[in-house]
C-alpha cells in the first residue's frame, strides 16, 4: 500500500482479555517498529524488526506483550490479559533498511475497561 | 542512556507569525540524527525535518528550519509564516548512528490562532 496500515483503528476491550493489533508496513520496507503513546506522553519504543534478524524486544514492558512478523511483512502485536494501564495508542512504523526515514501509521487506539 | 526533553507542553502562535519550539537532548555519542515529527489529530506522525549531527549547516524545509547547537545539545524548530494547518503535536526525536530506534520527547502542542 501507499502507507503504513494499522488495524483496528480503535479497540475497546475488557480487562483480562487478549488483543491483537495488526500492522501492514509499506511494501518493500525491511524495518518495522512498534511504539506506544499513552495519553499526554511521548512515544515509548516497544519492539523493532529488521529483515531476518532477531527482533529488538528491549522495550516490551512485560511478558504479556509479544509481537511477531510473518514473512518479513505484516506484524501482529499481542497483549495478553490486558490491564487498564495498557490503554494507549499503539503506533507502527516502517523504513527501508536501517537508518532511513521512518514512516508511521495512524495507530490503533486501545481502551481497556 | 540518551534522553530527549521538550520543556514546552503547549505553545501558541498567531497565523502568519513565527514560533520556535525547544528541544534539548543528552548523549555521549558523536554520530546521531535528530528529527522533528508533527502529529495532527489524525494521529499519524509526519516527518517535518531531519538533521545529521555531523552537518554544521542547519536543516531547512520550506517554512520549517532548525537551530542545531551541537555543543549545547539543543535542537529547536522554527516555523515561519505559521498556518492554521500547522496546529498539531510536535515531537523531537533522537536516533543514534548505531541504532535504528527513535527516542522521543514528550511533545509540544502547538495552537495556531487566526
Amino acid at each position: 500500500g501507499a502507507g503504513v496500515s494499522q488495524s483496528p483503528s480503535n479497540k475497546v476491550t475488557e480487562k483480562g482479555k487478549d488483543v491483537e493489533l495488526r500492522c501492514d508496513p509499506i511494501s518493500g520496507h525491511t524495518a518495522l517498529y512498534w511504539y506506544r503513546q499513552s495519553l499526554g506522553q511521548g512515544l515509548e519504543f516497544l519492539i523493532y524488526f529488521q529483515g531476518n534478524s532477531a527482533p529488538d524486544k528491549s522495550g516490551l514492558p512485560s511478558d504479556r506483550f509479544s509481537a511477531e512478523r510473518t514473512g518479513g511483512s505484516v506484524s501482529t502485536l499481542t497483549i495478553q490479559r490486558t490491564q487498564q494501564e495498557d490503554s494507549a495508542v499503539y503506533l507502527c512504523a516502517s523504513s527501508y533498511l536501517s537508518g532511513n526515514t521512518i514512516y508511521f501509521g495512524e495507530g490503533s487506539w486501545l481502551t481497556v475497561v | 542512556a540518551q534522553t530527549v526533553t521538550q520543556s514546552q507542553p503547549e505553545m501558541s502562535v498567531q497565523e502568519a507569525e513565527t514560533v520556535t519550539l525547544s528541544c534539548t537532548y543528552d548523549t555521549s555519542e558523536s554520530d546521531y540524527y535528530l528529527f522533528w515529527y508533527k502529529q495532527p489529530p489524525s494521529r499519524q506522525m509526519i516527518l517535518v525535518i531531519r538533521q545529521e549531527a555531523y552537518k554544521q549547516q542547519n536543516a531547512t524545509e520550506n517554512r520549517f528550519s532548525v537551530n542545531f547547537q551541537k555543543a549545547a545539545k539543543s535542537f529547536s524548530l522554527k516555523i515561519s509564516d505559521s498556518q492554521l494547518g500547522d496546529a498539531a503535536m510536535y515531537f523531537c526525536a533522537y536516533r543514534s548512528g548505531g541504532e535504528d530506534k527513535l527516542i522521543f520527547g514528550t511533545g509540544t502542542r502547538l495552537q495556531v490562532f487566526p
